[in-house]
């Protein structure tokens, strides 16, 4: 079965540069979710989108922005980037009806960002 | 603030024995919790949910026990393999569009 594809899956970069992770959800899944998980931490949640619309943000920098497509899979656009921002960064995908939760929320395997 | 914690963040057990994983969460509003698995590199699995109008749930080896008046979730897995080394995860779903992760225990198992 398809799984929530993430690319890329390593990425190294230097301080003040800008990094873009992409993230292709399962087939008809309208809900994609955003999480940066620190060494050793738990997953923070970022931000959502549901339907191509933001449903909801969390710890998410100014820095950074996120969108989803008309095809559904969505973009997590960094810039300026920081040591701090070294972390490995989830996105998940499901079928949640809003409000609702009956489903699984489906991970990727995540892509690795290492800020120099 | 919000929350979902576990209370510790290594559990070792014996290859065979039955491990107990243990979260408080502290979002009265939460009515949708789950608990995830992940492995070393990889990204959280999915293990088994619940609901607020339930206070136990039986899946396959696992179980998750509810209790809303002290707020307290647990993830018991039967007959403990190898392959249950991982990192575990409770999150809650606070009536929005999001999951909030707790801290995780680290499960170690011995053989």
């Amino acid at each position: 079965a398809a799984g929530v594809i993430q690319s890329p899956r390593h990425l190294i970069k230097e301080k003040r540069e800008t990094a873009t992770l992409k993230c292709y959800p399962i087939p008809r899944h309208d809900t994609v979710y955003w999480y940066q998980q620190g060494p050793g931490q738990d997953p923070q949640f970022l931000i959502s989108f549901y339907e191509k619309m933001q449903s909801d943000k969390g710890s998410i920098p100014d820095r950074f922005s996120a969108q989803q497509f008309s095809d559904y899979h969505s973009e997590l656009n960094m810039s300026s980037l920081e040591l701090g921002d070294s972390a490995l960064y989830f996105c998940a995908s499901s079928l949640f009806p809003r409000q609702d939760p009956t489903g699984e929320l489906f991970f990727g395997e995540g892509s690795r960002l290492t800020v120099l | 603030g919000e929350s979902v914690g576990l209370h510790l963040p290594t559990l070792s057990v014996q290859e065979g024995d039955n491990s107990i994983i243990n979260c408080a969460y502290s979002n009265s509003a939460s009515d949708y919790f789950i608990w995830y698995k992940q492995e070393s590199g990889k990204g959280p699995q999915f293990i088994i949910d619940i609901r607020s109008n339930m206070d136990k749930r039986q899946g396959q080896r696992v179980t998750v026990l509810l209790n809303k008046t002290v707020k307290h979730l647990s993830l018991q897995i039967a007959a403990t393999q190898p392959g249950d080394s991982a990192v575990y995860f409770c999150a809650e779903n606070p009536r929005d569009d999001k999951i909030i992760f707790g801290k995780g225990t680290r499960l170690h198992i011995l053989p």
